[in-house]
């Protein structure tokens, strides 16, 4: 099993739409929880970390889960600039800097 | 707003070549990381460091190694670069409490 799992996608979405992405990580000792985006041959970069109470960014709501061990990333009103990877990472709280990274979950907005 | 900068956007080597990706970050972060990234299997980490001289390998460090005589440097070197390691390479910098990481607009290598 991965440590951390992220729905397969791809998702196809219509403008305008509220999108939901979900992720699982197995490791108790997960500690700190970040959404990146990835555009197409770019460098992630980091969209919000997620805290315990849940938070939100304009369009953009994480919510966090440490009993069920499960993270969500929720995008209202999508734009067709929000198609991109989406990954969800978790880090380790285990002394040394172990970050790992989901598989990514491809977003594709349209007109 | 944090910056981290790659030497190469694309770089096209030979085999056996030696090859230095160099990635310098302005922010004063401590730990500083290489990954790959191939279709189909993600980011995967090569090597990090947490202090200038420090390095740790990662999950795939066969064939690479690194150097980190700043703090603000951190240089990954091919020794003989093989085609396997055909790749997006990126480097990411990571700041305390909670060590998001940042990163650089990778490096595409092409190893003919």
């Amino acid at each position: 099993r991965k440590e951390v799992e992220q729905d397969p996608g791809p998702f196809n979405v219509p403008e305008g739409a509220t999108v939901a992405f979900n992720c699982t990580y197995s490791n108790s000792a997960s500690q700190s929880f970040f959404w990146y985006r990835q555009d197409c041959r770019k460098e992630p970069k980091l969209l919000m970390s997620v805290y315990s109470s849940g938070n939100e960014d304009g369009r953009f709501t994480a919510q966090l889960n440490r009993a069920s061990q499960y993270i969500s990333l929720l995008i209202r009103d999508s734009k067709l600039s929000d198609s991109a990877t989406y990954l969800c990472v978790v880090r380790l709280n285990t002394g040394g800097f172990k970050t790992i990274f989901g598989a990514g979950t491809r977003l594709f907005v349209k007109a | 707003d944090v910056k981290v900068t790659q030497s190469s956007r694309y770089l096209v080597k030979r085999t056996g070549e030696k090859v230095f990706l160099e990635c310098v970050q302005d922010m004063d972060h401590e730990n500083m990381f290489w990954y790959r990234q191939d279709p189909g299997l993600g980011l995967r980490l090569i090597y990090f460091s947490y202090d200038v001289k420090m390095k740790e390998k990662g999950d795939i460090p066969e064939g690479y190694s690194v150097s980190r005589e700043k703090k603000e440097r951190f240089s990954l070197i091919l020794e003989s670069a093989s085609t396997n390691q055909t790749s997006m390479y990126l480097c990411a910098s990571s700041p305390p409490p909670h060590y998001e990481q940042y990163f650089g607009p990778g490096t595409r290598l092409t190893v003919t």
